[in-house]
């Protein structure tokens, strides 16, 4: 198995642009998370999915951000219009029900 | 609300000796999962060890293993025979048994001499 896939691995983009991240979690694997880590605010889980379906996105923080999960197999992470404090570097983790978090390699987005 | 805390920002080990690595959690639950990611440069974040709050024997992994403390809400790892490929970042996670999010902690940087 490839393991989570994360694309791209580096976005360097101005303020005021659309971003999209990309997603292919491991097969099978039921549920689906967006981390987003910093320095000063550590990791924060943005939203999760169950199945294809949003079950929490409480951490979204703010509508700028949208996440979708299309089929079993790939997701989306937003960011419409960026904005220089979300440069952060973003995870997507995959798992089967409570048995740990496998993770891809990040995003590191830099908004200039 | 749950926390978790990590009070070590960094710790510093001999290669092939032990070092102890601290996480304490605060919850009013009685099921849970406690975890232990490390995340090297690459940035990759591995899982460590998984510790599920229901079983009293203390998880293991190679040369990886916990300290739990169910009543002390204290979660410590071990890490036995230091290699320099340990050296990384490593994070403590809590999360509620139901609910698959995970509450991590700031996290400790280890650091292996030679």
């Amino acid at each position: 198995d490839a393991g989570v896939i994360q694309s791209p691995r580096h976005e360097v983009t101005e303020m005021g642009q659309e971003v999209t991240l990309r997603c292919k979690p491991i097969s099978g694997h039921d549920y689906l998370f967006w981390y987003r880590q910093t320095m000063m605010r550590g990791l924060e889980l943005l939203i999760y999915f169950n199945n294809n379906v949003p079950i929490d996105d409480s951490g979204m923080p703010e509508d700028r951000f949208s996440a979708k999960m299309p089929n079993a197999s790939f997701s989306t992470l937003k960011i419409q219009p960026s904005e220089p404090r979300d440069s952060a570097v973003y995870f997507c983790a995959s798992s089967f029900r409570i048995y740990g978090y496998t993770f891809g390699s990040g995003t590191r987005l830099t908004v200039v | 609300a749950q926390t978790v805390t990590q009070s070590q920002p960094e710790m510093s080990v001999q290669e092939a000796e032990t070092v102890t690595l601290s996480c304490t959690y605060d919850t009013s639950e009685s099921d849970y999962y406690l975890f232990w990611y490390k995340q090297p440069p690459s940035r990759q974040m591995i899982l460590v060890i998984r510790q599920e709050a229901y079983k009293q024997q203390n998880a293991t992994e190679n040369r990886f293993s916990v300290n739990f403390q169910k009543a002390a809400k204290s979660f410590s790892l071990k890490i036995s025979d230091s290699q320099l490929g340990d050296a990384a970042m490593y994070f403590c996670a809590y999360s509620r048994a139901g609910t698959y999010k995970y509450i991590f902690g700031t996290g400790t940087r280890l650091k292996v001499l030679a």
